[in-house]
């Protein structure tokens, strides 16, 4: 199995609401990423856990919350979001996040609409 | 810090004609380098990484890149473009700082005509 699964894959929230991403894998990876992506953007990295551990978090607001329960799951929760967080929201995973040089596995991603 | 310029947002190719994506890096370490595919509504995929050894890589669907440390250029071909090629490519750098944490160029949209 070399796939990274996101739910859901589309998800309309207005700015009071609180809601949650999900994504899993089952390849034994234990380095796990989010990026968000603006539309004709490059992916923009947001956070890294690497053995259930956050090992980077690029300044995110804290309106996003992340989450690795395990090492196969992560998790970002959202809350008042503003319009601007409007994105497909990557997650994606790695074996270790202790190398430069690893290919990262990237899920198909959430389409997410503030309004 | 390091960065990637990719030259040119759009590229239009006819079928079977060659692609030529750009794509240059600015590194004060050796870099780990890599091309993204992004087809529609799809996450992104490796086409292929420059790691150490040959300067010349090859990918997966017919892609290959050559490493030019003297011109700082990784620049991406396929000799013969399909219909199926038509995507967004990203170009990557990674090597400092720890971790693996890539920088993305801008993108590349490319288009294969008929």
């Amino acid at each position: 199995d070399t796939e990274v699964t996101q739910t859901p894959k589309h998800l309309v929230m207005g700015m009071t609401n609180k809601k949650s991403l999900k994504c899993e894998q089952h390849m034994g990876h234990r380095a796990m990423y989010w990026y968000k992506q603006k539309a004709k953007k490059p992916p923009e990295l947001m956070f890294v856990y690497s053995y259930e551990k956050l090992s980077i978090n690029e300044s995110v607001p804290s309106r996003f919350s992340p989450e690795c329960p395990n090492s196969s799951l992560l998790n970002l929760h959202l809350h008042a979001l503003q319009p601007e967080d409007s994105a497909l929201y990557l997650c994606a995973s790695s074996t270790t996040g202790s190398e430069t040089n690893e290919k990262l596995f990237f899920g198909s991603g959430t389409q997410l609409s503030v309004l | 810090a390091q960065s990637v310029t990719q030259l040119g947002s759009h590229l239009s190719v006819s079928e079977g004609a060659l692609v030529l994506l750009r794509c240059n890096y600015s590194s004060s370490v050796p870099p780990y380098l890599f091309w993204y595919v992004q087809y529609p509504n799809q996450g992104l995929q490796l086409l292929l990484k420059y790691t150490t050894g040959a300067t010349l890589v090859k990918g997966i669907n017919g892609f290959e890149a050559e490493f030019k440390k003297s011109e700082t250029s990784f620049h991406l071909t396929k000799p013969s473009a399909h219909m199926s090629d038509a995507a967004e490519y990203f170009c990557a750098v990674s090597g400092a700082g720890g971790g693996n944490k890539l920088t993305f160029g801008t993108g590349t949209q490319l288009k294969v005509e008929l």
